[in-house]
C-alpha cells in the first residue's frame, strides 16, 4: 500500500537521549516535513525537504536536525531530548506536480520525553 | 503576525447540518485547505479552496471569501463516524502552510 511510514509509533524517552524518528514514503513526492501536534495548538513545522539533498528550517527547528540523502526518507533527529519535545510528531509529503499542494501524513509518532 | 482562528469545540446531532468556520490574517494568499482528523491518527485531506465561493464534495462542502478572510466547513446529513477534528490551513505568500488549532466535532445520537 503506497503511502508515509513512520517508526517507532509511540517512544518513552529518557531526557537527555538521542532520538532518531524514521520516515520513509513510496509514492516519489519531491516534498517532505516534519510536524509536531501538541494539544491547543496548529500543527508546527519543524523542517522540511523541498527535494533530496536539501532541506530546510520550519517554524520550531531548534533541538531538531534533519537529512535527505535520498528521496524515500526523511529521518528527525532530537540530539539531547528535553521534555519540551514531548509531542506527536508527524511526518508529510507533497508532490509539487499537484497544484493544491495536499499533504500525505504519516500515521504519526508519539514521542515522550522524561 | 499570521493567524488563524477556529472554533475549539462542537456538539451536533446526528443526521443534522454543523457549518465549522475558519478566520484568517495570514501574509498573502494561495490557497486554504481543510483536513480531517480522527483521534489518535493522520490528518486526510478534506477540500481546498483557492478561489472565492462553494466547493461541494458529496456530504462535505467548503465556502471561501478571500476579502473577507473566511472560509467553512459544512457538514451535511451528520453520522457517527464524522466525529473528529478539522483543522483550517492556509497557504501564505511564501507558500508555506499556517494551520488552525482544530476545531473538535462530536457528534451526539
Amino acid at each position: 500500500i503506497a503511502g508515509i511510514t513512520q517508526a517507532p509509533t509511540s517512544q518513552i524517552l529518557a531526557a537527555g537521549r538521542r532520538m532518531t524518528l524514521r520516515c520513509t514514503q513510496d509514492m516519489r513526492h519531491n516534498a517532505m516535513y516534519w510536524y509536531r501536534q501538541d494539544l491547543g495548538l496548529g500543527l508546527r513545522l519543524i523542517h522540511y525537504s523541498n527535494t533530496a539533498g536539501t532541506t530546510g528550517k520550519g517554524e520550531v527547528p531548534d533541538g531538531y536536525s534533519v537529512s535527505r540523502a535520498n528521496t524515500d526518507d526523511f529521518p528527525l533527529t532530537l540530539a539531547s531530548a528535553v521534555p519540551s519535545q514531548t509531542s506527536v510528531y508527524f511526518c508529510a509529503s507533497s508532490d509539487p506536480r499537484d497544484s493544491s499542494g495536499e499533504l500525505f501524513f504519516g500515521e504519526g509518532s508519539r514521542l515522550t520525553v522524561l | 503576525g499570521q493567524n488563524i482562528d477556529q472554533p475549539t469545540e462542537m456538539t451536533a446531532t446526528e443526521g443534522a447540518i454543523v457549518q465549522i468556520n475558519c478566520t484568517y490574517q495570514t501574509s498573502g494568499f494561495n490557497g486554504l485547505f481543510w483536513y480531517q482528523q480522527h483521534a489518535g491518527e493522520a490528518p486526510t485531506f478534506l477540500s481546498y479552496n483557492v478561489l472565492d465561493g462553494l466547493e461541494e464534495k458529496g456530504r462535505f462542502s467548503s465556502f471561501l471569501s478571500r476579502s473577507k478572510g473566511y472560509s467553512y466547513l459544512l457538514l451535511k446529513e451528520l453520522q457517527m463516524k464524522d466525529s473528529a477534528s478539522y483543522l483550517c490551513a492556509v497557504v501564505d505568500s511564501n507558500y508555506q502552510l499556517i494551520w488552525g488549532a482544530g476545531t473538535k466535532l462530536i457528534i451526539k445520537p
